[in-house]
């Protein structure tokens, strides 16, 4: 079965603390995408990162960073030095190679940064 | 570029009644698939079009709900009989010609049945 998991329900952090949200997935297919979004309180869901099964490489963009890791099936999200405005509910996602586009979501994480 | 529209933005209906809502992709993505968001809970796929033809339909509930693209641009999710459990957001997305692209999504039509 393909099944995103995101345990951390709602984080709370004041402002410029550091903060990293959990995804773990299952997928028995050996290719497969993994994406994160974000969902401000606006309701767009905007597309932050998608990342192949054969890139480990971990990424870094501005305050963001992503570590993948395919030993633990796992997908974390850091943001550095966090804002007010990274207030929003982030998603992550999986598209597997045998389920042609569909994303599969995780639950979400509600992140809530206060000044 | 102008990204994906969806209309209405809210829409209230009575139960039983039929709704349709449109999507409107991207210019140029072949690829366009309905989610559907209930409070709390992440995007549920529903269907998956490439062109005109649905590749994927396994994520529609049931027989009440059906959707079309019939030029292979706009598209439109029809639910018919609605029902108060049918109340959620529907999420349009779009992507290019490509599988596991990404998909990018527009603002949602958020659908109440009283």
């Amino acid at each position: 079965a393909q099944k995103v998991t995101q345990a951390q329900t709602e984080i709370s952090v004041v402002e410029k603390e550091d903060v990293t949200l959990d995804c773990v997935y299952e997928t028995r297919d050996t290719t497969y995408y993994l994406f994160w979004y974000k969902q401000p309180p606006s309701g767009e869901l905007v597309f932050l990162i998608r990342r192949n099964s054969f890139d480990e490489q971990n990424e870094i963009s501005g305050r963001y960073s992503w570590n993948f890791q395919k030993s633990t099936s796992s997908f974390n999200f850091t943001i550095t030095a966090s804002q007010v405005v990274d207030s929003a509910v982030y998603f992550c996602a999986l598209i597997f190679s045998g389920g042609y586009n569909k994303l599969i979501f995780g639950a979400g994480t509600r992140l809530a940064v206060h000044p | 570029g102008a990204g994906v529209s969806q209309t209405p933005s809210n829409k209230v209906t009575e139960k039983g009644k039929y709704v349709e809502l449109r999507c409107d992709p991207i210019s140029g993505h072949t690829a366009l698939y309905w989610y559907r968001q209930s409070l709390g809970q992440g995007p549920e796929f529903l269907i998956y079009f490439q062109g005109t033809g649905a590749a994927d339909d396994s994520g529609l509930p049931n027989d009440r709900f059906f959707a079309v693209r019939p030029e292979g641009s706009v598209s439109t999710l029809k639910i018919q009989r609605t029902e108060r459990g049918d109340s959620a957001v529907y999420l349009c997305a779009s992507s290019p010609d490509r599988l596991q692209e990404t998909q990018y999504f527009g603002p949602g039509t958020r659908l109440l049945v009283l």
